[in-house]
Order: structure tokens, then sequence, then C-alpha cells
């Protein structure tokens, strides 16, 4: 069975500019969540979709943001960026619609570096 | 609120030595607990996980019990090779926290031939 994987592996961007990265979950994985990874801050949550509404939200501002789809892919799109946006984002898929039970399985990343 | 703590790295040992990352946790109601791995230039691999008191996770000749009465979930290693060198994260999952993992800092094992 495939993994869950992302796209593009890596980006870079100016200030000012937004973005879009793409995750899809292993098949049959239901939720998708959001996690992003830097050297200062660590691994931090972004926000989880589940049957294509937002579950849950970290404590991001809003020009982060997220959709699924029918098929649970799931994008998350960042708006103005800023170079502390800089970051590996992770995204992480598990099977089930009962939160805090599941395992998460994570894809490569994507790396955004914002110039 | 939920919280891991692990030690900080980096770890340097030699192969075949024995290797321990300490995590601590604080969490209400029973969570699941976890050990990540990364490597460089890489996702996170799920290495084992625990899902209850005493519960002991296995894998690849790691081991982590889950210790309730010390909130504890150490990694260990009898025998480490280069290959394990990454880096290692304790996560908690809290079903107060809906599908939020909750992370360790993470700990840098260099493991030297």
């Amino acid at each position: 069975k495939a993994g869950v994987t992302q796209t593009p592996r890596y980006l870079i961007k100016t200030r000012g500019q937004q973005v879009t990265l793409s995750c899809s979950p292993i098949s049959g994985h239901r939720s998708v969540s959001w996690y992003q990874q830097t050297p200062g801050q660590g691994l931090q949550f972004l926000f989880e979709y589940f049957s294509e509404t937002q579950r849950n939200k970290g404590n991001f501002p809003g020009r982060f943001s997220g959709r699924q789809f029918s098929n649970s892919r799931s994008e998350m799109n960042v708006s103005t960026l800023e170079l502390g946006d800089s970051a590996l984002y992770l995204c992480a898929s598990s099977l089930s619609g009962r939160a805090g039970t599941d395992t998460q399985y994570f894809g490569p990343g994507t790396r955004l570096t914002v110039l | 609120g939920n919280s891991v703590t692990q030690m900080e790295g980096p770890v340097t040992l030699s192969e075949e030595a024995f290797l321990t990352i300490n995590c601590t946790y604080t969490a209400t109601g029973y969570p699941s607990l976890f050990w990540y791995v990364q490597y460089p230039g890489e996702g996170l691999q799920l290495l084992l996980k625990a899902t209850k008191a005493d519960d002991k996770g296995s894998n690849k000749g790691f081991e982590a019990t889950y210790r309730k009465e010390t909130t504890s979930f150490h990694l260990e290693k009898g025998s480490v090779q280069v290959s394990d060198s990454a880096v290692y994260f304790c996560a908690l999952l809290n079903n107060n926290a809906g599908n939020m993992l909750t992370f360790g800092g993470g700990t840098r094992l260099m493991v030297k031939p």
C-alpha cells in the first residue's frame, strides 16, 4: 500500500507570495493532519481535516488555511508569505474518525524556503 | 495541557553501545505514546507505539515501555548501529486534543563506527 505522498517536495518563494501544498493520504485513511517543523519551534500542529471538515486547529494565524476533498486528499495554503514561514511542512494521515485514537503516518514533507 | 519532555542531544555513541533516550510526559487521562524517527532530509517514520499502561512497544531492536506511575516512555536499544543515526521524537496522542500529536523537542543520535 502506498504511503502518504506530498507535493512538491521543495519550494522556493519570496515574501508576500502565496503557496499551496498538497497531500495524498494512505488509501482508506480519512483524517489528514498538517504540522510545521522548524529548528526553533520544533513540530507544531497546524490543523486536521476529516470528511472535508476542519476538526481541529492549532495556534497559527489565519494566513494558514487548508481544505480536504472528497477523496481525502488535502491541501494547505499559506498567503502573504513571511520569512518565518520557512519550514518543513509535514502531512500525516490516520484511519478512523475517532479522534485521538489512531496512529498517524507521515509523508516525506515539503521543504518551503521563503526569500 | 499535554506536554512531552525528552532529553536534549546530541547523544553520541559508539557502534554496539546501549542506547537510552529519556521521555516523560504530562497529560490527563490515558494518552497513547509514540516514538518517531527522522532521517536526514526525510519525514517522520513511526518507530513504535504503546496505547495503555505497561504496554511495551518494540520494533527493529528498539523498545519502550509505557510507565504511568512515572509518566515515562523511555526508548532503549541494546546495540546501536551507524544506520540508527537520526533524530528521535517522543509524542503523545490524547483524545482531549483530537488528533493533535504533541511532540517532544527531538533527540539527535550519532553513532560512530
